[in-house]
């Protein structure tokens, strides 16, 4: 398996400009997060979709920042317009969740993190 | 605002020694609590999800203890060595929150 995959891998855009981040979680898992990692901050959760469905996007800062996952092999975060604020890695990692009980199911499974987006907004 | 907090913030030891970290974590509405390894210039990556009281998990020279109910998980290097050397990362998730990482342990060994 290749992991999870995100691109672009680097980006620089001008403040004003809308970008959009990608990413491809590892096949078969059903559980999706969008980090942003800063000096600041850390690393915070953005976003998560259980089953391509939000379930809590309370770590998304601000309006201009969206994501949505069409299907269960592909999620995007958009950020419109962008600002020199914004600028950071992001991360997309996935996970397998099981339900409570099942053989070896842990319910709230390891994430497993794709390479990140550096975002530099100039 | 949960409050997961790491220490030390970084450790500095040397080729060999054992040594161990902290993560605390709220002691009440406990779900989980993740441990991972972050290497410089590379993503996160999974060593335990621990979901038991007095839980203990073990990964080649590395292991973790989970007291839930004193809100604290203690990570374990045995015989550290150079490639060791990254920032350790706790994350807890709450039965009504989402996972929050602590700012994590940076360790350095050196020969």
């Amino acid at each position: 398996d290749a992991g999870v995959i995100q691109s672009p891998r680097h980006e620089v855009t001008e403040m004003g400009q809308e970008v959009t981040l990608r990413c491809k979680p590892i096949s078969g898992h059903n559980s999706l997060f969008w980090y942003r990692q800063t000096m600041m901050r850390g690393l915070e959760l953005l976003i998560y979709f259980n089953n391509n469905v939000p379930i809590d996007d309370s770590g998304m800062p601000e309006d201009r920042f969206s994501a949505k996952m069409p299907n269960a092999s592909f999620s995007t975060l958009k950020i419109q317009p962008s600002e020199p604020r914004d600028s950071a890695v992001y991360f997309c990692a996935s996970s397998l969740r099981r339900a409570a009980g099942t053989s070896g199911g842990v319910p709230y499974n390891e994430q497993f993190f794709g390479p990140g987006t550096r975002l530099t907004v100039l | 605002i949960l409050n997961v907090e790491q220490s030390p913030q970084s450790l500095h030891v040397q080729e060999g020694d054992s040594t161990n970290f902290t993560c605390s974590f709220p002691s009440s509405n406990f779900y989980a609590l993740h441990w991972y390894r972050w290497e410089t210039a590379k993503s996160p990556e999974a060593l335990f999800v621990m979901t038991l009281n007095g839980d203990e998990k073990k990964k080649g020279r590395i292991s973790a203890t989970l007291n839930t109910k004193e809100g604290y998980s203690y990570l374990y290097i045995k015989g550290s060595q150079p490639e060791d050397s990254a920032t350790y990362l706790c994350a807890f998730k709450g039965t009504a929150s989402k996972l929050t990482f602590g700012t994590g342990t940076r360790l350095q060994v050196t020969l």
